[in-house]
């Protein structure tokens, strides 16, 4: 079971926006410690998508945006496009644990 | 450009050990904190390591403490996972990525291609 909470799917057709939340507790996210969001495309490596809870990578298109607030985090994905399905990763740090924690993932599928 | 490029996995009976291997290029290896990601199959990442820009302090999730030790060596700009008395669960792939900070408190901005360890009889 992971440390932070993820859905485990999410859908949306093209053009729509869809958000996915990452739930975490006081020893991480409520903690004050950064969240981060990666994008895992079928059969590659995870792909850093934002970092710091709102910033973008160069090369990372606009319609990606993060957010936080208390012991919770959201990723947005506005305009949906049909190469954004994949699955999506928070990251942060727990202070009880020492520890690097993600989320469980969630699988986002365009309609 | 930014290049890590795991090597030494495969199969490996419960109980055996294994090295893996991270060599980096394209950056200035020894000012980059690193870590060990694993993802088993079908299933979400898992973070398993991190080790200082200068090998000077380590985590590790607590499935693997005692038994995997994360190691680097800056003159050859290679990370290293040794990991002792496998078990059939931690039948993984295994990422190497580069922190974006010294300490491996930041986000990592370049992962390795992935590396499959199998543990089974």
């Amino acid at each position: 079971q992971s440390v932070l909470t993820q859905p485990p799917s999410v859908s949306g057709a093209p053009g729509q926006r869809v958000t996915i939340s990452c739930t975490g507790t006081s020893s991480d996210i409520g903690a004050g410690y950064d969240v981060h969001w990666y994008q895992q495309l079928p059969g590659t490596a995870p792909k850093l998508l934002i970092y710091t809870n709102t910033n973008r990578p160069s090369g990372v298109p606009d319609r990606f945006s993060g957010s936080k607030s208390g012991t919770s985090a959201s990723l947005a994905i506005t305009g949906l496009q049909a190469e954004d399905e994949a699955d999506y990763y928070c990251q942060s740090y727990d202070s009880s644990l020492s520890a690097v924690v993600f989320g469980g993932g969630t699988k986002l599928t365009v309609l | 450009q930014v290049q890590l490029v795991e090597s030494g996995g495969g199969v490996v009976q419960p109980g055996r050990s294994l090295r893996l291997s991270c060599a980096a290029s394209g950056f200035t290896f020894s000012s980059y904190g690193m870590h060990w990601v694993r993802q088993a199959p079908g299933k979400g990442l898992e973070w398993v390591a991190r080790i200082w820009y200068d090998g000077s302090n380590e985590n590790y999730v607590d499935s693997v403490k005692g038994r995997f030790t994360i190691s680097r060596d800056n003159s050859k700009n290679t990370l290293y996972l040794q990991m002792n008395s496998l078990r059939a669960e931690d039948t993984a792939v295994y990422y190497c990525a580069r922190d974006q900070g010294r300490s491996g408190y930041y986000p990592s901005n370049y992962w390795g291609q992935g590396n499959l360890v199998t543990v089974s009889s």
